[in-house]
Order: structure tokens, then C-alpha cells, then sequence
């Protein structure tokens, strides 16, 4: 039973540019939540994707967009990107997304802004 | 704003000890909390969770106390190894889909 999966694994950009993440989850899960981690620091809630729509947001800009599609698969989008952007992206998957639910993590994307 | 903190940044554990995180929350409204270790290169690894109607639950060698009165939460973890080091998270959830609010970490160094 695969995990969460996300790829790809590493990503460098520079300033401007734009970026697409992408994530499968747990088999039998139907939720897909982002976060992103900068180093030395916990996760921050991106985004909660439930039936390829946008369920919750965090506080992130615009710039940070999102897609689920039918297979519950996800990407994140990160348009005109800023050094600030640079961090290890996170996708966890859950049943439905529950506030008293467990996520469960890929490995992440480290995506670094040059 | 509402936050969730850890005490220590960085706790160093011999062998065999046994470990204590300690992790303050201030959202009086949240009440699902869960515990999360990561290590280098990897995504968070679901440790334990407790819902705010208990006090402890208990798994396999960690066991996470609860204490509504004070906003406190801790992580034990009994008979410390080499494998348990790495970073570990406190999150809360339960007041909205999907989001959980993680602390800052605390590094767990275990020494021989």
C-alpha cells in the first residue's frame, strides 16, 4: 500500500519563475493538504483540496494555487517566485479531511529560489 | 495569534532514558492534538494523537498527557534509542478542515 508520494524530490528556480509540485495520497484517502516548512521551523497550513475544489486556505498569497484532480491526486502552483519561497513542500492526504483527523505526509519537495 | 510552542528546542536523551517533550498550545478551541517526528530528509511521521476528552493515551513506548487546565501537552517516550532522534512536532487541530497548527519542533538527540 503506497504512502503519500510527491515529486519530484528537489527543485531549484530563480526569482520569477513558476513551479508545479505534485502529490498522490494514501491509497483510499481523498484529501490532499499542502504545507510548507521552512527550514528550522514547523509546517504552515497551505491549502485543503476535498473533491478537486478548494476546501480551506492558510495566509499565502494568491501566488500559491492549487488543482485536485478526479484521481484525488494534487499539484501545487507557485507563481512569481520569490527567494522566500525557498522551503521543503509538504502534501498530506487523510480520510475526508476532518478537523479531528491524522495526515499522513510524503517526503516532501525541497524547492530552492536562486 | 493563537500558536503552539515547544519549551525546549533541543533535548539531549541517553540511551535508555526515557524522553519528555513538552509543548504549549494557546487555542483554547482546539481538541485534537498529535504528535509528529521528523526525521532529516523525510515528511512528518505520525507518532500519537489524543482528543480532548481524555487526559493520557498511551501507544508503543510513547505515551502523550493532556492538560486542559494549563494548555500543556507532552510526549513521553520510554527506553529512549538511537532511532528516536530527530524532530519532534506538537500540532493542534479541530477547528477547521484539514489545518493543523504545528510548533516550532524540538530536536531529540540520543546519546550513547
Amino acid at each position: 500500500d503506497a504512502g503519500v508520494t510527491q515529486s519530484p524530490t528537489h527543485l531549484i528556480k530563480t526569482r520569477g519563475q513558476q513551479v508545479t509540485l505534485r502529490c498522490s495520497p494514501k491509497s483510499g484517502h481523498d484529501t490532499v493538504s499542502w504545507y510548507q516548512q521552512a527550514l528550522g521551523q514547523g509546517p504552515q497550513f497551505i491549502f485543503q483540496y476535498y473533491e478537486e475544489e478548494e476546501r480551506q486556505r492558510g495566509n499565502f498569497p494568491d501566488r500559491f494555487s492549487g488543482h485536485q484532480f478526479p484521481n484525488y491526486s494534487s499539484e501545487l502552483n507557485v507563481n512569481a517566485l520569490l527567494l522566500g519561497d525557498s522551503a521543503l513542500y509538504l502534501c498530506a492526504s487523510s480520510l475526508t479531511g476532518g478537523p479531528n483527523e491524522k495526515l499522513f505526509f510524503g517526503s516532501g519537495t525541497q524547492l530552492s529560489v536562486l | 495569534g493563537e500558536s503552539v510552542g515547544l519549551h525546549l528546542p533541543t533535548l539531549s536523551v541517553q540511551e535508555g532514558d526515557n524522553s519528555i517533550i513538552n509543548c504549549a498550545y494557546s487555542n483554547s478551541a482546539s481538541d485534537y492534538f498529535i504528535w509528529y517526528k521528523q526525521e532529516s530528509g523525510k515528511g512528518p511521521q505520525f507518532i500519537i494523537d489524543i482528543r480532548s476528552n481524555m487526559d493520557k493515551r498511551q501507544g508503543q513506548r510513547v505515551t502523550v498527557l493532556l492538560n486542559k487546565t494549563v494548555k500543556h501537552l507532552s510526549l513521553q517516550i520510554a527506553a529512549t534509542q538511537p532511532g528516536d532522534s530527530a524532530v519532534y512536532f506538537c500540532a493542534e487541530g479541530g477547528d477547521s478542515w484539514g489545518k493543523l497548527q504545528f510548533g516550532a519542533g524540538t530536536q531529540v538527540v540520543v546519546t550513547p
